[in-house]
């Protein structure tokens, strides 16, 4: 499986401010995923990042609030820009692996705390 | 992505075998059923998935009814460590993943 890390492990910001968030894969992978899990609820994707392309936001979600770069196969950046005390959540990044038979693995998340 | 169906919540003694269901009525030929956990707020784990065979690994077994409308995920020996949230989810290999509430397994001792 692939081996995914992401920075910063967590942060406390300030209301008003913006944070990149780094995913960081131990090999190439062609889909990466960006997923927001506010407190108490279940994951929901924020957007698609394919190498070489836009982002595909998904409904809720505009690049304006959370920009998305997708440099290479092994990177890839969130920023939360903007942020309020409602951007407050643990936020993941996912790849899917053809090595792995069409499996998506997550890194362990960024726990963001808005004031 | 077809909708899934589980439990809010279930208890499992520790030792025994823990079976956690899940509905997917409305599931396609080319969708895969994927099991996923979730530990404490860390990142979700993957246990296993299928298309319509059962499968084993090293963490568990996954049955797939005949018409695929149901699938269960099988711990045959849980322990304290597999208190989680169960995530039964099905889809379209190298589309995004679809969570719903999951199932909160508790094992107890």
């Amino acid at each position: 499986s692939a081996v995914i890390s992401q920075k910063p492990s967590r942060d406390i910001c300030q209301r008003g401010t913006s944070l990149t968030i780094q995913c960081q894969v131990d090999s190439q992978v062609t889909m990466m995923f960006w997923y927001r899990q506010q407190p108490g609820q279940s994951l929901t994707l924020i957007a698609t990042a394919n190498q070489g392309s836009e982002a595909t936001y998904e409904s809720g979600f505009v690049i304006d609030k959370f920009p998305i770069s997708r440099p290479n196969l092994t990177f890839s950046t969130l920023t939360v820009s903007n942020m309020s005390p409602e951007d407050s959540s643990i936020y993941l990044c996912s790849v899917e692996s053809g090595l792995a038979a069409d499996t998506q693995y997550f890194g362990p998340g960024t726990r963001l705390t808005v004031l | 992505d077809a909708k899934t169906t589980q439990p809010t919540s279930m208890d499992c003694a520790e030792g025994r075998a823990a079976n956690l269901p899940c509905n997917h009525s409305t599931i396609s030929g080319n969708e895969y059923v994927y099991w996923y956990r979730q530990i404490h707020s860390q990142g979700p784990q993957y246990i296993i998935h299928g298309l319509k065979n059962n499968e084993t690994n090293e963490m568990a077994s996954l049955i797939i009814t005949e018409d695929r409308k149901s699938s269960t995920l099988i711990l045959p020996h849980a322990t304290l460590r597999d208190t989680a949230v169960y995530y039964c989810i099905v889809r379209v290999p190298w589309y995004a993943l679809n969570f719903g509430k999951g199932t909160s397994l508790l094992v107890t001792p």
